[in-house]
């Protein structure tokens, strides 16, 4: 059974970098895309960007001049960055995998605050 | 902003069924983009329900079914049970966006 579980910082202040980790177990991480998906309190699901192992990416335009997605298949985990946060950055943080299409297996979801 | 558009709000008795549209355009639904649905209950993650618009994922009840037409799709829940109450999501690819793009959400209360 696939299993993802996102870690990293919970409090980010305003104008730093978010940075998330997304730890991948029972699958190989070269196999498909991954993804990272966010949902702001109260409100619906934003794609954020996604990775194969190759390092190819497709960001959300939207989001596309801050954000970083890379990989590391000798940890079996792959990374988001995301600079310059603002409030409106504040969100779940959910990683996934991408199969044809669909997203069919996530991570419980990391809340990130940005505050000063 | 989300580029597929859903009701915010259905509700039924148990037992009864109700629909979810899901509305998009020639550059997502409409260019023969497959649709997935997702269910979320309140504090937890996404679980997905339908993919490729029409199949059921492992485990689904056969009481959730898709279907899509032209720049749409919709979502049936028949025999509407209590547990079914949450927020469903469609969820698509968009060409002219060149990205994965979800719907506005649909909260599914059962009266």
């Amino acid at each position: 059974q696939v299993q993802l579980q996102e870690s990293g910082p919970g409090l980010v202040k305003p104008s730093e970098t978010l940075s998330l980790t997304c730890l991948v177990s029972g699958d190989s991480i070269s196999s498909y895309y991954w993804t990272w998906i966010r949902q702001p309190p109260g409100k619906g699901l934003e794609y954020v960007g996604d990775i194969f192992y190759t390092g190819s990416t497709n960001y959300n335009p939207s989001l596309k001049s801050r954000v970083s997605i890379s990989v590391d298949m000798s940890k079996d985990h792959f990374s988001l960055n995301l600079s310059s946060v603002t409030a409106a950055d504040t969100a779940v943080y959910y990683c996934a995998r991408v199969n044809r299409g669909a997203f069919d297996f996530w991570g419980p979801g990391a809340l990130v605050t940005v505050s000063s | 902003q989300s580029v597929l558009t859903q009701p915010p709000s259905v509700s039924g008795a148990p037992g009864q069924r109700v629909t979810i549209s899901c509305t998009g355009s020639n550059s997502n639904i409409g260019a023969a983009y497959d649709v997935n649905w997702y269910q979320q209950v309140p504090g937890a993650a996404p679980k997905i329900l339908i993919y490729g618009s029409t199949d059921r994922s492992s485990g689904v009840p056969d009481r959730f079914s898709g279907s899509k037409s032209g720049t749409s799709a919709s979502l049936a829940i028949t025999g509407l049970q209590a547990e079914d109450e949450g927020d469903y999501y469609c969820q698509s690819y968009d060409s002219s966006l060149s990205g994965y793009v979800f719907g506005t959400g649909t909260k599914v209360t059962v009266l």
